[in-house]
């Protein structure tokens, strides 16, 4: 699996945009760039995965760049329930490669 | 609250038990894992089963045993552990694996093993 970089932690005032990026630079054509969070105390829950085009969910929207190369989540109206470690993973789905590997995530933190 | 059921939530066991996790899923998911998360750090992969069979092994010592009766159920069996094996363990299913329908994990909360 392709390796991502995340900034290591990111502040947000509650009720603004929060833009989380990621960089996968050496993605291949068949990996899809997933995001999971997870909020303390509780298992990673997924917030939305795309290929190649811009994917909008009730959580989040994914922005990909043309080249693949980078990606950027969005949470549209930052609430304080959205602080947790945010992972950008690119996860490959031939068969017996499905292996959803995290790396060390963004840890985002809400500011009332 | 997830649909991805683990139990027990806290488990303290000594270096000679025998002890097991459990997991169960009933949306009709037919891929199911085990991860390993220590403190401030990300989950790590151990174990995938697909359609009841052992799929992946991490490299895991034998201590830790899994087990697939069924599609709804995923057990991890635990013997001999050691201090440093105290972790978050969490269970995970999906559709299937290698599938053109790219299907997400659905984690559950986890088991927080504590070994003395």
């Amino acid at each position: 699996d392709a390796k991502t970089t995340q900034p290591p932690s990111m502040d947000c005032a509650e009720g603004r945009a929060a833009n989380l990026p990621c960089n996968h630079s050496t993605i291949s054509g068949n990996e899809y760039v997933y995001w999971y969070r997870q909020i303390h105390s509780q298992g990673p829950q997924y917030i939305i995965h795309g290929l190649k085009n811009n994917e909008t969910n009730e959580m989040a929207s994914l922005i990909i760049t043309e080249d693949r190369k980078s990606s950027t989540l969005i949470l549209p109206h930052a609430t304080l329930r959205d602080t947790a470690v945010y992972y950008c993973i690119v996860r490959a789905l031939n068969f017996g490669n499905e292996k959803l590997t995290f790396g060390t995530g963004t840890r985002l933190t809400i500011i009332p | 609250d997830t649909e991805v059921t683990q139990t027990p939530k806290h488990l303290v066991m000594g270096m000679t038990n025998k002890k097991s996790l459990k997991c169960e899923q009933h949306m009709g998911h037919r891929a199911m894992y085990w991860y390993k998360q220590k403190a401030k750090k990300p989950p790590e992969l151990m174990f995938v089963y697909s359609y009841e069979k052992l799929s992946i092994n991490e490299s895991v010592p034998s201590r830790f045993s899994p087990e697939c009766p069924n599609s709804s159920l995923l057990n991890l069996h635990l013997h001999a552990l050691q201090p440093e094996d105290s972790a978050l363990y969490l269970c995970a299913s999906s559709q299937d694996l290698g599938s053109s329908y790219n299907s997400p994990l659905h984690f559950g909360n986890g088991t927080r093993l504590t070994v003395t």
